[in-house]
């Protein structure tokens, strides 16, 4: 059973470019989470796609956006980069019970460093 | 606003037991998860708890005071593979969708 799955693993970009950041998540899993790990912090929640819509989102600019497929996988996008977006960029899949999102299980992550 | 407070670094000895704590103080309350996270890799799942009480799983239990917003991660018989970084994660009450971690506790274990 895979679990989570996200590409590329790393990834050098520079100031105002464009990046897409993509995941897989764990089997029977419908929704996905993403949160951004800044160097010597914990995660902070970016947003999270349930049913292909955004569900909930944290205090990150327009510049992120995402998309979930009927698949459930999903992407993040970032645009116009700022040095300040390097970071750890974590997926984490779970399943929706009722009102509540069971246990997340992360990936990986996707390491970021923009020049 | 939303707070949550963990000692930045501890260390312990092979063999000892070593308690982490966690105190949260946020808008609503629904369930308090602990993950463990090596240098470079991913966070992985290692308890939960949404009532009172504690929670053994083999080495490790987790234990929740909810009217106290606090909690503590306890690791028993330490060896060396739990030098990790230790993050409390509580999930909102009226935000069900998200997790708000802490910075986490980094861990280091001595022979």
């Amino acid at each position: 059973d895979a679990g989570v799955t996200q590409s590329p693993t790393h990834l050098i970009k520079t100031r105002g470019q464009q990046v897409t950041l993509r995941c897989s998540p764990k089997s029977g899993h419908d929704t996905v989470s993403w949160y951004q790990q800044a160097l010597g912090q914990g995660p902070q929640f970016i947003f999270q796609y349930y049913e292909e819509e955004e569900r909930q989102r944290g205090n990150f600019p327009d510049r992120f956006s995402g998309h979930q497929f009927p698949n459930y996988s999903s992407e993040l996008n970032v645009n116009a980069l700022l040095l300040g977006d390097s970071a750890l960029y974590l997926c984490a899949s779970s399943i929706r019970t009722g009102p509540y999102q069971e246990t997340q299980y992360f990936g990986p992550g996707t390491r970021l460093l923009v020049l | 606003g939303q707070n949550i407070d963990q000692p930045t670094e501890m260390t312990a000895t092979e063999g000892a037991i070593v308690q982490i704590n966690c105190t949260y103080q946020t808008s609503g309350f629904n369930g308090l998860f602990w993950y463990q996270q090596h240098a470079g890799e991913a966070p992985t799942f290692l308890s939960y708890n949404v009532l009172d009480g504690l929670e053994e799983k083999g080495r490790f239990s987790s234990f929740l005071s909810r009217s106290k917003g606090y909690s503590y991660l306890l690791l028993k018989e330490l060896q060396m593979k739990d030098s990790a970084s230790y993050l409390c994660a509580v999930r909102d009450q009226y935000n069900t969708d998200k997790l708000i971690f802490g910075t986490g506790t980094r861990l280091q274990v001595f022979p």
